[in-house]
């Protein structure tokens, strides 16, 4: 049973352009959350989807917009990148919003 | 609000040396509260949980109990390996009512030397 993936693993982009990172959820699984995790800090939430619906959102700008297909994966799109947006993306996967998160091995972004 | 406070790191041990992360939290009502590991170039496990006051999460050697008198969950474990050497995250989910997202501490790393 593969768990959470993430696509790519490591991406390199320059300032403002933008981004686009791919996630697969458990199997079984119908909700995805993703995390910004800075170097040296602990993950923060940026937004939950479910039924193709955001649900839930932290405190971060418009540039941070996703989506979710009907086969439950996610896409996590930044626009106009800033140097401040290099961090390592997680993926969280669970059933029904509620239940115990598992993450993907994420994806580190590069801004230069 | 909800909030989570642990030791800065990094904790450096020798094999065998006994391990205390400390944590902290302020939270309405007695939420359930977690740790979740971080091995090098990789994502988050939960390590262990506790639902409730007085409950003691365990898992893989290490040791949490929920102690709602000092709003404290310090990992424990006697004996340290090597290959606990990451960085461990203290974290709680939001108040009654609110979805499974957790609040994440800043985390706090662990370095075992042989």
């Amino acid at each position: 049973d593969a768990g959470v993936t993430q696509s790519p693993t490591h991406l390199i982009k320059t300032r403002g352009q933008q981004v686009t990172l791919r996630c697969s959820p458990k199997s079984g699984h119908d909700t995805v959350s993703w995390y910004q995790q800075a170097l040296g800090q602990g993950p923060q939430f940026i937004f939950q989807y479910y039924e193709e619906e955001e649900r839930q959102r932290g405190n971060f700008p418009d540039r941070f917009s996703g989506h979710q297909f009907p086969n439950y994966s996610s896409e996590l799109n930044v626009n106009a990148l800033l140097l401040g947006d290099s961090a390592l993306y997680l993926c969280a996967s669970s059933f029904l919003m509620n239940t115990e998160a598992f993450f993907g091995q994420g994806t580190r972004l590069t801004v230069v | 609000g909800d909030s989570v406070t642990q030791m800065e790191g990094p904790v450096t041990l020798s094999e065998e040396a006994f391990l205390t992360i400390n944590c902290t939290y302020t939270a309405t009502g007695y939420p359930s509260l977690f740790w979740y590991v971080q091995y090098p170039g990789e994502g988050l496990q939960l390590l262990l949980k506790a639902t409730k006051a007085d409950d003691k999460g365990s898992n893989k050697g290490f040791e949490a109990t929920y102690r709602k008198e000092t709003t404290s969950f310090h990992l424990e474990k006697g004996s340290v390996q090597v290959s606990d050497s990451a960085v461990y995250f203290c974290a709680l989910p939001p108040p009654l009512g609110g979805s499974y997202i957790p609040t994440f501490g800043r985390g706090t790393s662990l370095i075992v030397h042989p």
